[in-house]
């Protein structure tokens, strides 16, 4: 069965250091992968999604995710955190046809000033 | 812009007393789902029309149903909501493809307490 593993419930950065939020799935095929992003007591939003045609993926807001199939892995990253990036980050996954998104647990980002 | 719509933002109903969110869309997607998402949780599936065709997950409770009269419109009929039942809960569309689905795009959520 698939599913998605994101290390850290809560991840801590200063304004202007690196952002990385890790994600681990398992999947018997090649998936398509997400990250959404959730501000508070907002829907989510689509930050990017890998569906095979480049191992790295640009997507809003300056992230981007890299698709690692040797590590089932795909871990976002943003070069400066932003205050405004604070949020719940979710990763998620869906197998081909399959209309059913797994997500993983999320993890929150905190930015200090 | 198209986008999924969702009212209200915020709804109080009092323990069993039935309660109906609704959602709109005007992407034309084939495909709607309703998402319950409990505080620091991550969204977890009711269930979702493909066209016409309703699928329901297993482990959805009968307390919750659903109705889509037609492609732009759904609704999430909580028939006795209990106070495990407050929550977020997210309508999100998406569009079938050759192959598989597109991205699922979501509203901004229904935010529901119980009394």
């Amino acid at each position: 069965a698939q599913s998605v593993t994101q290390l850290g419930s809560h991840v801590s950065v200063s304004e202007g250091a690196l952002v990385l939020l890790r994600c681990n799935y398992s999947s018997s095929v090649p998936p398509y992968l997400f990250w959404y992003v959730q501000y508070p007591n907002q829907g989510l939003q689509l930050l990017l999604k890998y569906t095979s045609a480049a191992t790295l993926v640009k997507g809003i807001n300056g992230f981007e995710a890299e698709f690692k199939k040797s590590e089932t892995s795909f871990h976002l990253t943003k070069p400066s955190a932003h205050m405004s990036d604070a949020a719940e980050y979710f990763c998620a996954v869906t197998e081909g046809s399959s209309y059913k998104l797994i997500f993983g647990s999320g993890t929150r980002l905190l930015v200090r000033p | 812009d198209a986008m999924v719509i969702q009212n209200p933002r915020y709804q109080v109903t009092q323990f069993g007393k039935p309660v109906t969110l609704s959602c709109s869309q005007t992407l034309n997607h084939n495909v709607m789902y309703w998402y319950q998402q409990k505080s620091s949780q991550a969204p977890k599936l009711l269930f979702h029309y493909y066209d016409k065709d309703f699928n329901n997950e297993a482990d959805t409770p009968d307390n919750f149903q659903s109705r889509r009269p037609n492609t732009s419109f759904c609704f999430l009929d909580i028939r006795s909501p209990g106070l495990g039942d407050a929550a977020m809960y997210l309508c999100a569309t998406s569009r079938e493809i050759q192959g598989g689905q597109e991205t699922q795009y979501f509203g901004p959520g229904t935010r529901l307490l119980v009394l």
